[in-house]
């Protein structure tokens, strides 16, 4: 079974510093990985995926997040926060339920607070 | 703008009620997903519908239902309404069904019990 797990339900930086946002995951396969991003009061947009071509993923808005199997991580970088970041972020695992058909597994959740 | 329409926005209702919610997919998407968000439960699956049938079924009360019509939006409906139905609920779309595709979300209905 897939399971995912953030590391961090808060964090907080100052505008211009950098950003760091945990995820781990388990998976019985190789794994496609997500990470979405929720602002106040809308839905879920998606910043990357993984999905085995390349161990580091860029997304939009400046954010990457780098696939290490050994650690089984998916940690969500950028190098310099910016005001509009503040939301809260979902490292999500494609997973499968019986048949084989796809769901998605959603962490708990980081919020992401970026101060002046 | 993700081209997923969900309607209504919000929705205030009391107890023992019933609701239904209305999700149009991304053009050319054929796959609906409904996802519950609440405080306590985090984000959960629903269930899945692939051009008009059902695929996959989660967390899904027997209280609510979904079905997906021919022109391919859907509907979840939640009867007998309870507090803790409270939740935002999302609809999202995709092109197939058995890959990896991320899904598109809309924006979500807000659903309030009284």
């Amino acid at each position: 079974a897939q399971s995912v797990t953030q590391l961090d339900s808060h964090v907080s930086v100052s505008e211009g510093t950098p950003v760091l946002l945990r995820c781990n995951y388990s998976s019985s396969y190789s794994p496609s990985l997500f990470w979405y991003v929720q602002h106040p009061n809308k839905g879920l947009q998606l910043l990357l995926k993984y999905t085995s071509a390349a161990t580091l993923v860029k997304g939009i808005n400046g954010f990457e997040a780098e696939f290490k199997k050994s650690e089984t991580s998916f940690h969500l970088t950028k190098p310099s926060a910016h005001m509009s970041d503040a939301a809260e972020y979902f490292c999500v695992v494609s997973g499968s339920v019986s048949g084989g058909y796809n769901k998605l597994i959603f962490g708990a959740g980081t919020r992401l607070a970026v101060h002046p | 703008d993700s081209g997923v329409t969900q309607t209504p926005k919000h929705l205030i209702t009391a107890t023992g009620q019933r609701v239904t919610l209305r999700c149009s997919p991304r053009s050319g998407d054929l796959s609906v997903y409904w996802y519950q968000q609440s405080l306590d439960q985090g984000l959960q699956f629903l269930i899945q519908y692939y051009n008009g049938e059902e695929r996959a079924k989660g967390n899904i009360l027997e209280r609510f239902s979904a079905q997906q019509f021919p022109d391919l939006h859907s509907e979840l409906n939640l009867s007998s309404l309870e507090l803790g139905d409270s939740a935002l609920y999302f609809c999202a779309s995709s092109p197939r069904d058995r890959d990896s595709q991320p899904q598109h979300f809309g924006d979500g209905t807000r659903l309030s019990i009284l």
